[in-house]
């Protein structure tokens, strides 16, 4: 079945720092790939997402690139900001058992929390 | 902007009770869907439905049920409220059945007592 293993956290930046949190996956397909984050008390949303290998999404200076050879999408961004502080998830996007519908599948979440 | 709008924010409940949690999406998506948010354990997939009648059981289905008898609205049910079914509840939907962009909904902290 499928499956996305992430970094453990929590993670404590300091302003400005650099950001990297790993993630892989295991897919039967070939899968979408995302990035949702989810800020205290709220729902989540889509930070970024790549559709197929060698891709690379980015939005508010967060990367993550396709990586078919390592199954992996790591995510990064140059320099936090304390506004960055909330809980990052992996996730893909494939057939689920091979119904022929789709479901996404997440990683277990990693606590980023910035501090100035 | 696409809204999915969950009926409650916080629920407490008794044990034994029926439980209705509502979810409803008001961009004619496709794929709707209900998760748990457990700490250290991430989202676990409870169900999801691709059309309207249609369902399938996720990775964690057992104690729930769910009823999507109109494209817009998907509501997951807890037959008999155990105090294990404590948890964060969250509904998403997306456009297309192969999941390009699912959006959530604020979810439901549902505490059963």
């Amino acid at each position: 079945g499928n499956s996305v293993t992430q970094m453990e956290g929590p993670v404590t930046l300091s302003e400005e720092a650099f950001l990297t949190i790993n993630c892989t996956y295991t897919a039967t397909g070939y899968p979408s790939l995302f990035w949702y984050v989810q800020y205290p008390g709220e729902g989540l949303q889509l930070l970024l997402k790549a559709t197929k290998a060698d891709d690379k999404g980015s939005n508010k200076g967060f990367e993550a690139t396709y990586r078919k050879e390592t199954t992996s999408f790591h995510l990064e961004k140059g320099s936090v900001q304390v506004s960055d502080s909330a809980v990052y998830f992996c996730a893909l996007s494939d057939q689920y058992s091979g119904a022929g519908s789709y479901q996404l599948t997440f990683g277990k979440g990693t606590k980023l929390s910035v501090i100035p | 902007d696409v809204k999915v709008t969950q009926s409650s924010r916080y629920l407490v409940k008794r044990t034994g009770e029926k439980v209705f949690l509502e979810c409803v999406q008001d961009m004619d998506h496709e794929n709707m869907f209900w998760y748990r948010q457990d700490p250290g354990l991430g989202l676990r997939l409870i169900y999801f439905s691709y059309d309207v009648k249609m369902k399938e059981k996720g990775d964690i289905p057992e104690g729930y049920s769910v009823s999507r008898e109109k494209k817009e609205r998907f509501s997951l049910i807890l037959e008999s409220a155990s105090t294990n079914q404590t948890s964060m509840y969250l509904c998403a939907s997306d456009r297309t059945q192969s999941v390009t962009e699912a959006f959530f909904g604020q979810g439901t902290r549902l505490t059963v007592v």
